[in-house]
């Protein structure tokens, strides 16, 4: 299967700092990459989707000014936690597929442990 | 509303001790439901892509099968490096976008 690599694994940051987590499509196009939020023994929440080259569509109850998404390069995209408090702290995966989830599977990064102190 | 739902929520088996477990969904129009596998601390790892009612898809001790309401992993002679959570998907349309909508999943634990 296709390769996508996140990073960095784990972070600890302080709180009120920002933290930016990279999500990379190694060995094909990801025309729409997908940023998610996993709280311990909880499924997988989304969060936003992304398409390269344009604003990033949040879910409901996500803060855009919060989780800022940038889908620079069709290989490419972060996630940046601003100002992040205790209770961002959790488990941050991407994923990225070529057709959005249409009919293909999605790929996964390994995910980011997130950490505010 | 589109739904995906895993059960049970946590299986203890005996190494060897076959088993299955079941994702139900109520979708219009399923477009393919997805099994995944994810270790702690992991993302999700790719397992089988169904599409419709009668597929199977083998994968070493795992077998998917798809019905026209569920679908259902069964693992065969299970060993302890199979525990782990196993997710079921589906794709939902909405937003201009395909999204996967998740199970809560299964947590499996293989003891020797």
């Amino acid at each position: 299967g296709a390769v996508v690599s996140q990073h960095p694994s784990w972070v600890i940051c302080k709180s009120g700092t920002s933290v930016k987590i990279e999500c990379r499509s190694l060995d094909f196009q990801a025309t729409t990459m997908f940023w998610y939020r996993q709280f311990p023994k909880q499924s997988l929440m989304l969060m936003a989707t992304s398409n390269e080259g344009s604003k990033a569509t949040y879910e409901q109850g996500v803060e855009k000014d919060k989780f800022l998404i940038n889908h620079a390069s069709l290989t490419l995209s972060t996630l940046t936690v601003t100002s992040a408090h205790p209770e961002d702290s959790s488990f941050y995966i991407c994923s990225a597929s070529t057709l959005g989830h249409a009919n293909t599977e999605a790929f996964f990064g390994q995910g980011t442990r997130l950490t505010v102190v | 509303e589109d739904q995906v739902t895993q059960s049970p929520e946590a299986l203890r088996l005996q190494e060897g001790e076959s088993s299955s477990l079941n994702c139900s969904y109520t979708v219009s129009g399923l477009r393919g439901l997805f099994w995944y596998r994810q270790d702690p601390g992991k993302g999700p790892e790719f397992l089988f892509t169904l599409y419709s009612a009668g597929e199977e898809k083998e994968k070493e001790r795992l077998k998917a099968t798809l019905t026209k309401k569920e679908s259902f992993l069964h693992i065969t002679a299970p060993k302890p490096e199979d525990s782990a959570t196993y997710l079921c998907a589906v794709p939902m349309f909405s937003g201009g976008y395909n999204k996967l909508i998740f199970g809560a999943g299964t947590r499996l634990a293989v003891h020797p």
